[in-house]
């Protein structure tokens, strides 16, 4: 069974759409949620982290966390065509491991 | 430029050999991870370093070892290479205490076994 959980897409949205990334991880112990971006044959970026219930917000970005349903979610307003990548979603195990579902590819469609 | 080097950047290795590779994190990042990523996957734990020492080890064998120096340089071994072993091999850092807030990824090794 598979600890973090993403579709892997891909995600098409056309230019200015607001894009809705989703994860969902199995250890209710977690503690911190990271998203990463991954252009195609670089290394993941991180985008945001969060670690309480609710929303964070920053610039376009917003993630949002629900600890009781084990379920996290990036929104991207106003989508650019440079927002086309893989985005990881990845939770704490511990105090120092990270786990990373297989990502989600978005395009974003000009 | 992230401030965490890895060399190098590409490398072919033929099965059964060992491979060395390199990550330099910036001052005062005293914790370090290695992760492989197989493509089409998210990164793996490979293991974590703190202060010179290993602190937590995902699963991997044995044949996947690490050292961390001082000057907060890093070291993964892998010997007895397999195909399977050929992947994008990231190392991530963070200053002490803050790996809470994410880490942050070097550019990678692109290690290809034949």
């Amino acid at each position: 069974q598979k600890e973090v959980e993403q579709n892997s897409g891909p995600l098409s949205v056309p230019e200015g759409a607001i894009a809705s990334l989703n994860c969902t991880y199995s250890d209710r112990g977690s503690q911190s949620f990271f998203w990463y971006r991954q252009y195609s044959g670089k290394s993941p970026e991180l985008i945001m982290f969060i670690y309480s219930n609710g929303d964070k917000e920053d610039g376009r970005f917003t993630a949002q966390l629900n600890k009781a349903s084990q379920y996290v979610s990036l929104l991207i307003r106003d989508s650019q065509p440079s927002d086309s990548a893989t985005y990881l979603c990845a939770v704490t195990s511990g105090t120092y491991k990270y786990i990373f579902g297989t990502g989600t590819r978005l395009k974003v469609l000009a | 430029e992230t401030g965490v080097t890895q060399s190098p950047t590409h490398l072919i290795k033929t099965r059964g050999q060992q491979v060395t590779l390199r990550c330099s994190s910036q001052s005062g990042h005293n914790t370090v991870s290695w992760y492989q990523q197989a493509l089409g996957q998210g990164p793996q734990f490979i293991f974590q370093y703190y202060r010179e020492e290993e602190n937590g080890r995902g699963n991997f064998p044995p044949r996947f070892s690490g050292l961390q120096f001082p000057n907060y340089s890093s070291e993964l071994n892998v010997n007895a290479l397999e195909l399977d072993d050929s992947a994008l091999y990231l190392c991530a850092s963070s200053p002490e205490g803050q790996g809470a807030r994410g880490y942050t990824f070097g550019s990678g090794t692109r290690l290809t076994v034949v």
